[in-house]
């Protein structure tokens, strides 16, 4: 296994198409973490899976982002109608927990990010 | 709704000057993680901190966690050319999604 993997690294779309990230985490991982980071600033927390549920999307996502992780093995995020404001990098984390709801045992593990630019 | 503040936002030092960078929780932590991002790069975990009043170090770097588990501090000592990136504090929320807040990082430049 090499890491959580990211697909594509970047993206240039015109205001108003659809995008769709692919991210591969970690096997074993069971937690998986999309967050959203623009210049400057931390990444800020979009949505995770616990397997194939997603447990908790933040209320800062509107609804033309949607994420699925079928299987619970990869995930997609796609943004819907995307707006300049969409223009960032896209991250995606997984981390392994030792019981379903416990703490991790360590950090989370990034992939590369796409970085999606909205002209 | 939960807010880890971190200070400074830039810190520009001479190479062998020492670091610090501090972080601050609103609302008590289940545990603290440090992240490294290089320039153009991604987070890369370096630690969690877990218990109150913590302290590790790895090589030339000390974290520790404060006693009411809402702050805690990175410093570097003599620090390299190779400790350039913006370091992030990440507070992970007490309730079961353990998900992780991210400061807004401390960018580090080390003059040569």
């Amino acid at each position: 296994d090499t890491g959580v993997s990211q697909d594509p690294r970047h993206k240039i779309t015109k205001r108003g198409q659809n995008v769709t990230f692919r991210c591969d985490p970690i096997s074993e991982h069971n937690r998986l973490y999309w967050y959203r980071q623009t210049l400057g600033q931390g990444p800020e927390f979009l949505t995770y899976f616990q397997n194939e549920a997603q447990l908790e999307k933040s209320r800062l996502l509107s609804d033309r982002f949607s994420a699925e992780r079928p299987k619970g093995s990869f995930s997609t995020l796609e943004i819907q109608r995307t707006e300049q404001g969409d223009s960032a990098m896209y991250l995606c984390a997984s981390s392994k927990f030792r019981l379903a709801t416990g703490p991790p045992e360590y950090g989370y593990t990034f992939g590369s990010g796409t970085r999606l630019t909205v002209v | 709704g939960q807010q880890v503040m971190q200070i400074p936002q830039y810190q520009h030092v001479q190479e062998g000057e020492d670091f610090t960078t501090y972080c601050n929780s609103s609302t008590t932590l289940s545990n603290i993680q440090w992240y490294k991002q290089r320039p153009g790069g991604h987070p890369v975990f370096l630690i969690q901190l877990v218990k109150s009043g913590e302290v590790k170090k790895q090589k030339r770097l000390t974290f520790q966690f404060g006693e009411a588990k809402k702050n805690s501090s990175l410093h570097i000592t003599a620090t390299q050319t190779t400790d350039v990136g913006t370091y992030f504090c990440a507070g992970m929320s007490m309730d079961s999604s353990y998900k992780l807040i991210f400061g807004s990082g401390t960018r580090l430049l080390v003059r040569p």
